[in-house]
């Protein structure tokens, strides 16, 4: 079974500063996804970034990249530049990949509080 | 193109009571998910439709129960409910593909 492991409950900054979110899992599988989500107050849960495992260069998405260590199992997330509206629970999810089976479910890890201050 | 709905928003019900939270998936997606999320967790993946028919299954009773329509919606039933089913229920849908697409969830409180 997967597991995702996300070390730190809250986290807050000042607007403009950059910030980094941890996330470790443990998988005996060679192929999978990663993948970071948002989700506000609003409760809807928003993709921000999404990482292959089979591609050794770091998905970029804006303001948002990752620092994805296979054989360490860690994949961190950095916001740069962070504004008020970044202020969220981020979670840090696993999915196998599966060939020609379609979408499979998705494990997340336990969430990280972030505040971004004015 | 509307993303994924669902219904109601939130709902309040007593125990031993059952429930029936539906979604819709966003246009041409044909797999639902839902997951079950706790106050302050992660959410819990508790089933997979596909065609139809349940794909995958997470950790969680025969209690929690669902189906597919043929127009790819998706309905979450809950039996005979307990005070630890009270959560954000959400629904995702995906195409072919890794994706996930989440709807706005339902907040479900058993008192």
């Amino acid at each position: 079974a997967q597991t995702v492991t996300q070390s730190q409950p809250e986290m807050s900054v000042q607007e403009a500063e950059t910030v980094t979110l941890s996330c470790t899992y443990d998988t005996s599988e060679n192929n999978y996804y990663l993948f970071w989500y948002k989700q506000p107050p609003s409760r809807q849960m928003i993709l921000v970034i999404r990482q292959e495992a089979y591609k050794q260069q770091n998905a970029t998405e804006n303001r948002f990249s990752v620092n994805f260590q296979k054989a360490a199992k860690s994949f961190s997330l950095k916001i740069s530049d962070s504004q008020l509206g970044d202020t969220a629970m981020y979670f840090c999810a696993f999915m196998k990949q599966l060939l020609y089976q379609g979408a499979q479910k998705l494990v997340f890890g336990q969430g990280t509080r972030l505040t971004i201050n004015p | 193109d509307a993303g994924v709905t669902q219904s109601p928003t939130h709902l309040i019900k007593t125990r031993g009571q059952q429930v029936t939270l539906r979604c819709s998936p966003k246009s041409g997606h044909d797999t639902v998910s839902w997951y079950q999320q706790a106050l302050g967790q992660g959410p819990q993946f508790i089933f997979q439709y596909y065609e139809e028919e349940e794909r995958q299954r997470g950790n969680f009773p025969d209690r929690f129960s669902g189906h597919q329509f043929p127009n790819y919606s998706s309905e979450l039933n809950v039996n005979a409910l307990l005070l630890g089913d009270s959560a954000l229920y959400l629904c995702a849908s995906s195409p072919e593909g890794a994706r996930q697409f989440f709807g706005p969830g339902t907040r479900l409180t058993v008192l």
